[in-house]
C-alpha cells in the first residue's frame, strides 16, 4: 500500500516570506515522490519529482522539495512566495518498483499568499 | 507543448443516464488513468489502463464504470447509470513508463 499525508489543510504566508508545504509518505520500498499544483477550475500541473539522487529537488516556478528518508517526508518549499502561488498543492507517491504507475495523492493543502 | 485534452468541459445529466467522458492522451504515452475530484478536495484514483486493458482499479470503479480505447487516440470513461454522488470533476492523465502523470483540464459532471 502507498499513501501520503499532508498535515495542513491550509497554509497562509505573506508575499516575500518563505513557503513550506508539508508531506509525509508511506510506501513499501523506495518511493517515487511528486508535487502537483492546482489552480481554481484547472487540472493538476506537475511541479517536481524525486526518484533517486540528490535529496534536494528543484522544480518549476522556483519551487524545490527536500526528500528526507529517515523522516519519510518530502516537504515543498519556496524561499520567497508570490501572490500568484496561491493555489491547492498535492503531494503524491508511488513505490519505485511498482508495476502499476498510478499515483496516490494526499488530501491537498490550500496555500494563500497575501500581498 | 503536448497536452492531455478532455471533452466535454462540463456535462449536466439526469440521474440514471449514461455519460461518456472523452480524453486524448499525449501521443507517445502508453499509460492512461482516470481520477476524480469532488468539490476541489482529494484526488481519487479510479482506474489505470495499459496495453488495451485495465491495470488496476479502485473500489470506486464498480460495474457502472468502464473504460475503452476505441481508436489510436481516444481514451473514454463511461458511466452507465449515473447517480447523484457521481457528480465530480473527472481528470484524465497519461504517462510514459514510470514517468510523471500529465493531467487534462478535467470534465465537470453534474448529475441532477
Amino acid at each position: 500500500a502507498q499513501s501520503v499525508a499532508q498535515p495542513e489543510d491550509q497554509v497562509n504566508v505573506a508575499e516575500g516570506n518563505p513557503l513550506t508545504v508539508k508531506c509525509t509518505y508511506s510506501v513499501s520500498g523506495n518511493p517515487y515522490l511528486f508535487w502537483y499544483v492546482q489552480y481554481p477550475n484547472r487540472g493538476l500541473q506537475f511541479l517536481l519529482k524525486y526518484i533517486t539522487g540528490d535529496n534536494l529537488v528543484k522544480g518549476s516556478y522556483g519551487f524545490e522539495a527536500e526528500f528526507n528518508k529517515s523522516q519519510t517526508s518530502f516537504h515543498l518549499k519556496k524561499p520567497s512566495a508570490l501572490v500568484s502561488d496561491s493555489a491547492l498543492y498535492f503531494c503524491a507517491v508511488r513505490a519505485l518498483r511498482s508495476n502499476d504507475y498510478k499515483l496516490s495523492f494526499g488530501a491537498g493543502t490550500t496555500v494563500t499568499v497575501r500581498a | 507543448e503536448p497536452e492531455v485534452t478532455q471533452t466535454p468541459s462540463h456535462q449536466v445529466t439526469q440521474m440514471g443516464q449514461e455519460v461518456i467522458l472523452r480524453c486524448v492522451p499525449i501521443s507517445n504515452h502508453l499509460y492512461f488513468y482516470w481520477y476524480r475530484q469532488i468539490l476541489g478536495q482529494k484526488v481519487e484514483f479510479l482506474v489505470s489502463f495499459y496495453n488495451n486493458e485495465i491495470s488496476e482499479k479502485s473500489e470506486i470503479f464498480d460495474d457502472q464504470f468502464s473504460v475503452e480505447r476505441p481508436d489510436g487516440s481516444n481514451f473514454t470513461l463511461k458511466i452507465r447509470s449515473t447517480k447523484l454522488e457521481d457528480s465530480a470533476m473527472y481528470f484524465c492523465a497519461s504517462s510514459r513508463e514510470g514517468g510523471e502523470l500529465f493531467f487534462g483540464e478535467g470534465s465537470r459532471l453534474t448529475v441532477l
